[in-house]
């Protein structure tokens, strides 16, 4: 029982490279978030997906885009990496409905130069 | 728009010492507020407050709504250095369905 496991977990990248990050959760979960994290910026929302097929623009989503083709997957990517693109991402998901608590992936560390 | 506001942003302390740390919220369509511990790598579970006025309670951690005031409060008693963390304060509900909102998260230094 895997929960949330992102790949990959460290990636460098040269400015202008694409690359794409992989979310996969095994708890059957309707939602699954991408977020990313800055020093003293806290979490913040890049995009999210309530459902298979659905997703939506969270608070920062330029330089992003994302699919959710099967519900178990949220892939993030990233079309032309920036320098501004160095941070933390970590995935999450939970059930539908309230009341549901969230889970994290361990994250992923992407360095663009 | 919705927003999760949290202090002190960061916090040193003396292990035995107790803090507060405080989250503010301004979200339409409350659902809950939850409580996270980030250490190293992905945040941890440590509440979800959905009534007000009603205390949660884990060892030394405490945590209480005010649905009123729209603020929620996290008391750690008699610190400990492995207490330092990131605390993340999240609340989800907003205007988007499904949306969570995170609070920029208060960093705790618990020295010996």
């Amino acid at each position: 029982n895997a929960g949330v496991t992102q790949t990959p977990k460290f990636r460098v990248l040269k400015t202008g490279q694409s690359m794409t990050l992989l979310c996969a959760q095994d708890m059957n979960h309707e939602y699954m978030y991408w977020y990313r994290q800055d020093p003293g910026m806290g979490l913040r929302l890049i995009h999210y997906s309530v459902g298979e097929g659905t997703t939506a623009k969270g608070e920062v989503p330029d330089g992003y885009n994302v699919s959710r083709l099967k519900k178990q997957n949220f892939l993030l990517g990233l079309e032309s990496a920036a320098p501004s693109q160095t941070s933390v991402y970590f995935c999450a998901s939970r059930k539908g409905g309230s009341g549901n608590t969230i889970y994290f992936g361990e994250g992923s560390w992407l360095t663009v130069v | 728009e919705d927003k999760v506001v949290q202090s002190p942003l960061s916090l040193v302390v003396h292990e035995g010492d107790t803090v507060t740390l405080n989250c503010s919220y301004e979200v339409t369509n409350f659902r809950s507020l939850l409580w996270y511990k980030q250490e190293k790598k992905a945040p941890t579970f440590l509440f979800m407050l959905t009534s007000s006025g009603i205390e949660k309670k884990s060892g030394r951690l405490s945590s209480i709504l005010d649905k009123k005031e729209l603020f929620s409060i996290l008391n750690i008693t008699a610190t400990q250095t492995g207490d330092s963390a990131i605390y993340l304060c999240l609340n989800a509900g907003g205007t988007s369905y499904g949306k969570l909102t995170f609070g920029q998260g208060t960093i705790l230094t618990v020295h010996p």
